[in-house]
C-alpha cells in the first residue's frame, strides 16, 4: 500500500528557478493538502483541494500554485524560488474533512540558495 | 498568528514524569485531531475527538476535547523515551481547511 507518495525527497534550487513537487495518493481520497514546515515548527497550509478541478488557498499561498486534474495527483508548483521558500513540504490526503485521518507523505526537503 | 495555539512549545522531562500539552483557539471546531511526528517523517494520527467534553485514552495518553470545542489537551502519564517527538493538534474549520497548531516538541530523557 503506497498511501501518499511525494517526489522528490530532496532538492536544491537556485533563486529564481522553478520546480514542481509531485504528490500522488492511491486511496481514492477527495481531500488533498499541501503544507510547509519550517524547522521546529508546526505545519502551515499552502493550498488544498476538495476534489478534482477544485482548489483553494490556505494560510500561506503566495509564491505557489497548484492544480488537481485527477483525484490521485496534486502537484505544487514554485515559479520563482526564493530563499524564504526553503522548508520541508508535506502533502496529505483524507477521505473527508470531518472526523477522518489525514495521511501524510514523507515530505520534500527543499533548499533555495 | 496561529489559529490553534499550542503550549508549551518545548518540554524536556525525565522518564516517569507526567505532562500535559494544551491546544487552544478562539474558534469552534467540528473535530480536533492530535498527531505525533518523528524526525524525517510525516505526522501520524494519534486520535480524533469530536464531541465537546469527550475524553479518549490511548494507553498512557489521555486526550480531552473542551466542552465548547475550542480547546483540547493531551496528558501523558509516566512518560517514556519512546514518547519523544513533535505533538501537533489539528482542527477542521469551515471551508474545509485542516489547520495545525505550532506543535509541542517533547523530549523524554532516560
Amino acid at each position: 500500500n503506497a498511501g501518499v507518495t511525494q517526489t522528490p525527497k530532496f532538492r536544491i534550487l537556485k533563486i529564481g528557478q522553478s520546480m514542481t513537487l509531485q504528490c500522488a495518493q492511491d486511496m481514492n481520497h477527495n481531500y488533498m493538502y499541501w503544507y510547509r514546515q519550517d524547522p521546529g515548527m508546526g505545519l502551515k497550509l499552502i493550498y488544498y483541494s476538495v476534489g478534482a478541478g477544485i482548489t483553494d488557498k490556505g494560510e500561506v499561498p503566495n509564491g505557489y500554485n497548484v492544480s488537481r486534474s485527477t483525484t490521485e495527483d496534486f502537484p505544487l508548483r514554485l515559479e520563482l524560488a526564493a530563499p524564504s521558500q526553503t522548508s520541508v513540504y508535506f502533502c496529505a490526503s483524507s477521505y473527508s474533512i470531518r472526523n477522518t485521518e489525514a495521511f501524510f507523505g514523507q515530505g520534500t526537503r527543499l533548499t533555495v540558495v | 498568528t496561529q489559529l490553534l495555539e499550542q503550549s508549551p512549545q518545548f518540554l524536556s522531562i525525565q522518564e516517569g514524569e507526567n505532562l500535559t500539552v494544551y491546544c487552544n483557539s478562539s474558534s469552534v471546531f467540528s473535530s480536533l485531531q492530535w498527531y505525533r511526528q518523528e524526525p524525517g517523517e510525516g505526522p501520524v494520527l494519534l486520535v480524533t475527538v469530536v464531541t465537546g467534553g469527550e475524553v479518549k485514552k490511548l494507553k498512557r495518553l489521555t486526550f480531552q476535547f473542551g466542552d465548547a470545542r475550542k480547546d483540547s489537551s493531551l496528558h501523558i502519564t509516566a512518560a517514556q523515551p519512546g514518547d519523544t517527538g513533535l505533538y501537533l493538534c489539528a482542527g477542521a474549520k469551515a471551508g474545509n481547511m485542516l489547520t495545525f497548531g505550532g506543535g509541542t516538541r517533547l523530549m523524554v530523557k532516560p
